[in-house]
This record gives structure tokens, sequence and C-alpha cells, in this order.
């Protein structure tokens, strides 16, 4: 069964630093989707990606978040300037256009900021 | 008001119970509703869609109430295997594009 990919699985980084959490969705997808849960919490949605630009966002999602499909496999999340609050698991999902049928999530990728 | 809210339990039965999850969700306009199950450090897995006549995969059984906006989960002659966090989920948008709400997940123990 075809399956989101998440690299990697877990990421340490010290506050202020740039990181890049890479995700590869199914092939003939054409959704993407982040997500995060701080340890504890719930899964909280962060945004939306469609025909190569943001379809929505979340509060969540300021300006230090970036998101594109450089090569059209990869579908990367970036966050400029991390803080200690961006510790959590982050999750992608895919789904494929025509109906909605609650989609798949990778693996996640568990970001520490230290 | 909370978005999707659920009893965090934890609920802790023991093997061949019958138990129930409950969950409201607050924008009467949502129209796609789910139960997911989330291991402990996992990702949230597709359990099964809830749909408005109700609907049942083994012994797993959805239940919607639109006009209350309740959403059930009954799991019959639950398994050790069953143990793990059930998040209640809604699409408040439909379609193909959907952003999720996700409840916090109500914590299920099953015990030999």
């Amino acid at each position: 069964e075809p399956e989101v990919t998440q690299t990697p699985s877990h990421q340490v980084t010290q506050m202020g630093q740039e990181v890049i959490l890479r995700c590869v969705p199914i092939s003939n997808h054409l959704y993407f989707y982040w997500y995060r849960q701080i340890l504890g919490q719930k899964v909280e949605f962060l945004v939306s990606f469609y025909n190569n630009e943001i379809s929505e966002k979340s509060e969540i999602f300021d300006d230090q978040f970036s998101v594109e499909r450089p090569d059209g496999s990869n579908f990367t999340l970036k966050i400029r300037s991390t803080k200690l609050e961006d510790s959590a698991m982050y999750f992608c999902a895919s789904i494929v256009e025509g109906g909605f049928r609650g989609y798949t999530f990778g693996s996640g990728t568990r970001l520490t900021v230290v | 008001r909370k978005e999707v809210e659920q009893d965090p339990g934890p609920f802790n039965v023991p093997e061949g119970a019958t138990v129930a999850f409950n969950c409201t969700y607050s924008n009467s306009a949502s129209q796609s509703f789910f139960w997911y199950r989330q291991d402990c450090r996992k990702e949230p897995k597709l359990l099964m869609s809830v749909y408005s006549s109700g609907n049942e995969d083994g012994r797993f059984t959805a239940q919607l109430n639109r006009a209350s906006q309740y959403i059930s989960l009954l799991i019959r002659d639950s398994k050790l295997s069953d143990s793990a966090t059930y998040l209640c989920v809604v699409n408040p948008n439909g379609g193909s594009q959907g952003n999720l709400i996700f409840g916090k997940g109500t914590k299920l123990s099953v015990k030999p």
C-alpha cells in the first residue's frame, strides 16, 4: 500500500536555527498538508497546499513557516528561526483529488528545539 | 467553546468488554466525520469514517447525530491491541480540501 514518507524521523536543533522537514507524498496525490502535535496536546492543522500554492493556513502558520514542493516529489516545511515552543511531532499528509475520505499521515518528524 | 470535544479518559476495561466513546463538535456546518486511532508517539491512523446512517466495521460501530452534533464509537469484544488513544476528527469544509479538526482524544487501556 502506498504511503507518505517523512524524513528525518527525529531532529534536534538549537533555538534560532532553521530546519527543513521533508515529506514524500503518495505519487498521484494532489493535496498536501502539514499538521503538528505538541506532546500531550491535540493534532493541529498548519497548512494545506494545492496546485503549487498554499490553499489554507492556520494561525499557527506565521511568517516563520513556509512550505514548498521544490521538485514535484518532495513537500517541505521550513521553520526559519526555531523557538522552544516549536518542539512537536510534525505530520505530513496527502490526498488524491475528488472526494474526501480521510487521509493518511506520514509517520512524522519529532522536532526538538533546545 | 472547543471545536471538537472528547472525554479524555482514560478508560480502563478488561478484555472482552464493550466500550463507548463520545464526541461533540461545535460547527453545525461540518461535513465529514472520522475516528482515528493513535498509538503512543505514532501518527494518527484512520479507523473509520462516520456516516449519517451509522456504520459498522467488524467490532467497531460509529454513529452520527447531526442534530445534537454528537459522534460516538462503540468497540465490542475489546482486545489488548485496541489499547490506544481514539481521536474524534471533523472536516468542517467538505469536498477535497479538508483541513481536519481533531479532538484531544480518549485514551483506552484494555487489560488482560
